[in-house]
């Protein structure tokens, strides 16, 4: 089936740094969306890419859409404590069921001890 | 705007016992899936219904998970009997229908520990 690598598995933040993370998949997307979620809580929806190329900003949150269809970045700018948490990437392939989303195994962001 | 309603939150059964679990989606969205996301996975779909009709249950373990949608609003997913394994976070997620509104929103979750 349908595969998501995400990466990296995790990560650890000191306050103010950027941080970066991507997705690629084995298949062509036609929708990349981000998710962030907190322990005890659902998955709470960053950013939504649509077509190929893209680049959209939420705050200090940035997402593209890679121009191959097969991968995804989201870029955080000038971390704060509050970002800490698993981030997954989701796509939708062509040819899939209407809004059928593969996740990927998520990105854990921590704070540097 | 309200949103994706679940429970329980939590619930603790023993294997071969049963459980349900209710959803009520965002007021106007057609669309409505159930996850289940085991610890350290993504969320896995098992269920997307469209209005009351299911377009996609592939991956739901029709031998003891079962799922309706009775008004094309409210959801409950059942399983009967329980096996260790479905030990699990279940969400269920709610759309809206226009052709780009692939856009999911979650609920809270209800954990389930199967002993």
């Amino acid at each position: 089936g349908q595969q998501l690598n995400q990466s990296p598995q995790s990560m650890f933040i000191q306050e103010g740094e950027d941080v970066s993370m991507n997705c690629t998949s084995s298949s062509i997307f036609n929708t990349w969306l981000w998710y962030k979620q907190d322990p005890g809580e659902g998955p709470v929806l960053l950013i939504a890419l649509y077509k190929a190329g893209e680049l959209t900003s939420n705050g200090r949150l940035t997402a593209q859409f890679g121009i191959t269809r097969k991968d995804s970045f989201l870029n955080i700018s000038a971390s704060i404590p509050s970002d800490v948490g698993i981030y997954f990437c989701a796509g939708r392939s062509y040819g899939g069921s209407q809004g059928n989303l593969i996740f990927g195994k998520g990105t854990k962001l921590s704070v540097k001890p | 705007e309200a949103g994706v309603a679940q429970s329980p939150r939590y619930k603790i059964i023993e294997k071969r016992q049963s459980v349900a679990f209710w959803c009520n989606p965002i007021s106007g969205h057609a669309t409505l899936y159930w996850y289940q996301q085991i610890l350290g996975q993504g969320p896995k779909l098992l269920i997307q219904f469209q209005n009351n009709g299911v377009v996609d249950d592939s991956q739901l373990p029709k031998d003891r998970f079962s799922a309706e949608r009775l008004k094309g609003v409210d959801s409950t997913l059942k399983i009967q009997p329980a096996k260790l394994e479905d030990s699990a976070v279940y969400l269920c997620a709610s759309g809206g229908t226009s052709s780009w509104a692939y856009e999911q929103y979650f609920g809270p979750g209800t954990r389930l520990t199967v002993t």
